[in-house]
């Protein structure tokens, strides 16, 4: 899963700051999925995204959060005004298809919010 | 709801001391069921992915195994360097292809 980068590694914001989330699939994949990991619970799939679409975001929280994956370029996860429960590891994982079984995970995003 | 419940949440061996781990789930339409590595810090390590009752994978020290209503990740003589969290993940027939719903894991530590 080397493949697939995510960066940064770790992010400190302030309550109220905007945190963006960068995720480079592998050479290839122009699928992407968003999960997120609270401490004590399993991940929790959040969004699904082909190049310049949003297929499923049925697990994003309705308002502060946005997802992104432009023609060229690394996939964004934006969240704006963050609060403390935001804090989490966010991993992406990428496929050349739709099919999850095919997915490869990055190293994750480490998000604390102060 | 589709769920996946795994259990021990936290497993100590002793080196060479098997066992084995329990991912069951309550689904309408099972239709693939993965096993993944996690170390801290890092993301999710695939490590096996199971289609039908019956089936059965080995890698090493792990042999994951499916029946209708579990799956089992059995750990032969485990060394230390084993010590991991061992996340289980389904996907269903209702929510596609593309969306995996994890179980909390186990934290397994190998002691020498």
């Amino acid at each position: 899963n080397a493949g697939v980068m995510q960066n940064p590694r770790h992010l400190v914001r302030r309550r109220g700051q905007e945190a963006r989330l960068r995720c480079s699939p592998m050479k290839g994949h122009s699928h992407v999925y968003w999960y997120r990991q609270l401490p004590e619970e399993g991940l929790k799939f959040m969004v699904y995204l082909q190049k310049e679409n949003i297929i499923d975001e049925s697990g994003m929280p309705k308002e502060r959060f946005s997802a992104e994956f432009p023609k060229e370029g690394p996939s964004i996860l934006r969240i704006q005004q963050v609060v403390r429960g935001d804090s989490a590891a966010y991993f992406c994982a990428s496929a050349s298809s739709g099919n999850a079984a095919e997915a490869f995970f990055g190293q994750g995003t480490r998000l604390t919010v102060v | 709801e589709d769920q996946v419940t795994q259990s021990p949440e936290a497993l100590r061996l002793q080196e060479g001391e098997s066992s084995s781990l329990n991912c069951s789930y309550t689904v309408s339409g099972l239709r693939g069921l993965f096993w993944y590595r996690q170390d801290p810090g890092k993301g999710p390590e695939f490590l096996f992915t199971l289609y039908s009752a019956g089936e059965e994978k080995e890698k090493e020290r792990l042999k994951a195994t499916l029946t209708k209503k579990e799956s089992f990740l059995h750990i032969t003589a485990p060394k230390p360097e084993d010590s991991a969290t061992y996340l289980c993940a389904a996907y269903f027939s209702g929510a596609g292809s593309y969306q995996l719903t994890f179980g909390k894991g186990t934290k397994l530590s190998v002691i020498p």
